[in-house]
């Protein structure tokens, strides 16, 4: 149980270009998701928090007219990274909170983006 | 500014001993505490999480909590080189989960 899935694994882009991430929470609900990235060798960091049919709730430092978060429904929540650079290039990695638990996160399993 | 830290490591542990990994926080209304492991390249998974004080064991991992401390800590028996990545701990409070940086654990064959 427990399952998260991520598309696409792995996306390669123009810069300029917008991409597109999708997370989906497979066997339960989840009002709230979160984005992460994570670039080699380093931990991860926290982007913003997406809560199901509200405005995602973003980290200092996080553009939120670049990194758009879509949260429509209790099963999937979309990143999309606008107008692309080669400095977005990273690991990206979105969690679910299962919903009536102790507040556990389970992690999808990431979309490497490079952006050339 | 709720904290929570970890030795970055890396931990070397040859195989077959026990692995210690710890952690501390600053937020002493903290409830609830997890540890996740990551394989290089890849995303965190969960291990298991504890919110009493004391042990508790699944399998070859036990997790310590002593809240009076602030410290939560992983053990890893029988250490396999499987075993070897770097283990994130991480703290429940009022906000959502705040990470550490994570531990880097090298189980020498």
């Amino acid at each position: 149980g427990a399952v998260v899935s991520q598309h696409p694994s792995w996306v390669i882009c123009k810069s300029g270009t917008s991409v597109k991430i999708e997370c989906r929470s497979l066997d339960f609900q989840a009002t709230t998701m979160f984005w992460y990235r994570q670039f080699p060798k380093q931990s991860l960091m926290l982007m913003a928090t997406s809560n199901e049919g509200s405005k995602a709730t973003y980290e200092q430092g996080v553009e939120k007219d670049k990194f758009l978060i879509n949260h429509a429904s209790l099963t999937l929540s979309t990143l999309t990274v606008t107008s692309a650079h080669p400095e977005d290039s990273s690991f990206y990695i979105c969690s679910a909170r299962l919903l009536g638990g102790e507040y556990e996160q389970y992690f999808g399993p990431g979309t490497r983006l490079t952006v050339t | 500014q709720k904290e929570v830290e970890q030795n970055s490591g890396p931990l070397s542990v040859p195989e077959g001993a026990i692995a210690s990994l710890n952690c501390t926080y600053s937020d002493r209304g903290s409830q609830s505490f997890f540890w996740y492991r990551q394989y290089s390249g890849k995303s965190p998974e969960l291990i298991m999480f504890i919110y009493s004080n004391g042990d508790k064991e699944d399998g070859r991992f036990t997790a310590q909590l002593n809240k009076a401390s602030q410290y939560v800590s992983l053990l890893i028996r029988d250490s396999q080189p499987s075993d070897s990545a770097t283990y994130l701990c991480a703290v429940r409070g009022a906000d959502g989960l705040t990470f550490g940086k994570g531990t880097h654990l090298i189980i020498q064959p």
